[in-house]
């Protein structure tokens, strides 16, 4: 079963425009990760918070992270055309394997 | 350094019939996955090796899905027969040890498997 769930599940911004997406998840977890799909290929790692961490940033992107919600947020500033995929949260619950959610399509309009 | 390597990248079979998939993870990860991921829907874990042993297919349908890692190093992922609802792509995932690098998975481009 999916341990995450994405809001909204699809989301249509326009370029320069910043762009939020939620994940909430079940269980306990040792980290939550980010992963983005663009059409037709495989995921990529965006970024990764342990569970004693609240909020992080990697250039465009910052994520936060509330375990007494069991919740977590993607923020993407200034989104480009570029960032048009879909964003997966996955958490680790320390088996090593993730656990994806159903994900949310970000369409970014030039 | 080079990615996870798939292959073949698209599929389509008959239902009923077989089909394998394979991969070939980065140089010196020991962690292997092998997830599904049906339109739609973020992947799902089919099976987990650590080198050339399973640490985890409880979600492997077993009566027609199989996986090996001979060597610990490429893996194979068999379906025998298949069925319509076999219909995904399939994704490949490595990871190095805890010691060695991050806790981020590496993901090949995936085998679009349509079965008719």
């Amino acid at each position: 079963s999916q341990q995450g769930e994405e809001d909204p599940q699809a989301l249509s911004i326009q370029e320069g425009e910043n762009a939020t997406m939620n994940c909430s998840y079940k269980t306990s977890i040792n980290n939550l990760q980010w992963y983005r799909q663009n059409s037709g290929r495989g995921l990529v790692h965006l970024i990764l918070i342990r569970s004693n961490e609240r909020e992080k940033h990697s250039g465009r992107l910052r994520v936060t992270l509330d375990t007494s919600k069991k919740s977590s947020s993607l923020l993407i500033t200034a989104s480009r055309a570029a960032d048009t995929a879909s964003y997966f949260c996955a958490t680790d619950t320390g088996r090593r394997a993730l656990t994806f959610g159903s994900g949310t399509r970000l369409q970014v309009q030039p | 350094e080079a990615g996870v390597a798939q292959s073949p990248r698209y599929k389509i079979i008959e239902k009923r019939q077989s089909v394998a998939f394979w991969c070939n993870p980065i140089s010196g990860h020991a962690t292997l996955y092998w997830y599904q991921q049906i339109l739609g829907q973020g992947p799902k874990l089919l099976i987990q090796f650590q080198n050339n042993g399973v640490v985890d297919d409880s979600q492997l349908p077993k009566d027609r899905f199989s996986a090996e890692r001979l060597k610990g190093v490429d893996s194979t992922l068999k379906i025998q027969p298949a069925k319509l609802e076999d219909s995904a792509v399939y994704l490949c995932a490595s990871r190095p040890d805890p010691g060695q690098g991050g806790n981020e998975q590496f993901f090949g481009p995936g085998t679009r498997l349509t079965v008719l």
